[in-house]
């Protein structure tokens, strides 16, 4: 049965902090890794996207990478603010993991 | 572009009481899917399709059934809503090929009594 582990489960840290989420998937076949984060009562919002030709992706203070080799990929968060709160997620195709729960205290 | 949409956002059924939900996307996606999200935990696929006129089995399929009679369009049927299907039920569709970005919807809050 394929599985995503996402570590650590929940994080609270101060405001400016620089953060490693991280993301483990047991399905070798992956063609790319999508990262959503979720806020509380809402949808799934994208945030990035590695495609399986790529070993990682920026988006403004956001960085991922994916080694689909050990079956990881990890979400970088530069200086952290309280906007960041919320359940990150890195579904492996249709699979979810239960995320990790970000609280950034101001 | 109105992405993913999902109707209603909210409702509450009696146990045995069925409905419907509709899932519409104007992106022109091949692939469409039924989540549910319950407290504390990741989504779960329940029933997905790749294609007008095609529907598939997800990990919790069970008690609920589905449509795709037209492309931009995933109905989620309960027909008999038990309390157990009491969750949030996420919508989303991709292209099916190329990079696989899945687009999801506001979701559907379901109490079922």
């Amino acid at each position: 049965k394929q599985e995503v582990t996402q570590i650590p489960a929940a994080l609270s840290v101060p405001e400016g902090e620089n953060l490693v989420l991280n993301c483990s998937f047991t399905d070798s076949a992956i063609y790319n890794l999508q990262w959503f984060r979720q806020d509380p009562g809402k949808g799934l919002t994208s945030l990035l996207l590695i495609q399986s030709s790529q070993r990682e992706q920026t988006s403004g203070r956001l960085n991922a990478s994916l080694d689909k080799s050990s079956g990881r990929s990890t979400l970088y968060i530069a200086a952290s603010q309280p906007g960041d709160s919320a359940t990150y997620l890195c579904p492996s195709k249709i699979i979810f993991g239960s995320g990790t729960r970000l609280s950034i205290r101001p | 572009n109105a992405g993913v949409t999902q109707t209603p956002k909210f409702r509450v059924l009696k146990t045995g009481q069925s409905m419907t939900l509709l899932c519409a996307q104007d992106m022109n996606h091949e692939y469409m899917y039924w989540y549910r999200q319950d407290p504390g935990m990741g989504l779960r696929l329940i029933h997905y399709s790749v294609g007008e006129g095609t529907t598939a089995k997800g990990e919790v399929p069970d008690g609920y059934n589905v449509s795709r009679l037209k492309k931009q369009n995933f109905l989620l049927g309960l027909e008999s809503a038990a309390p157990s299907q009491t969750s949030v039920y996420f919508c989303a569709s991709s292209t099916g090929t190329g990079p696989e970005t899945q687009y999801f919807g506001p979701g559907t809050r379901l109490l079922v009594l």
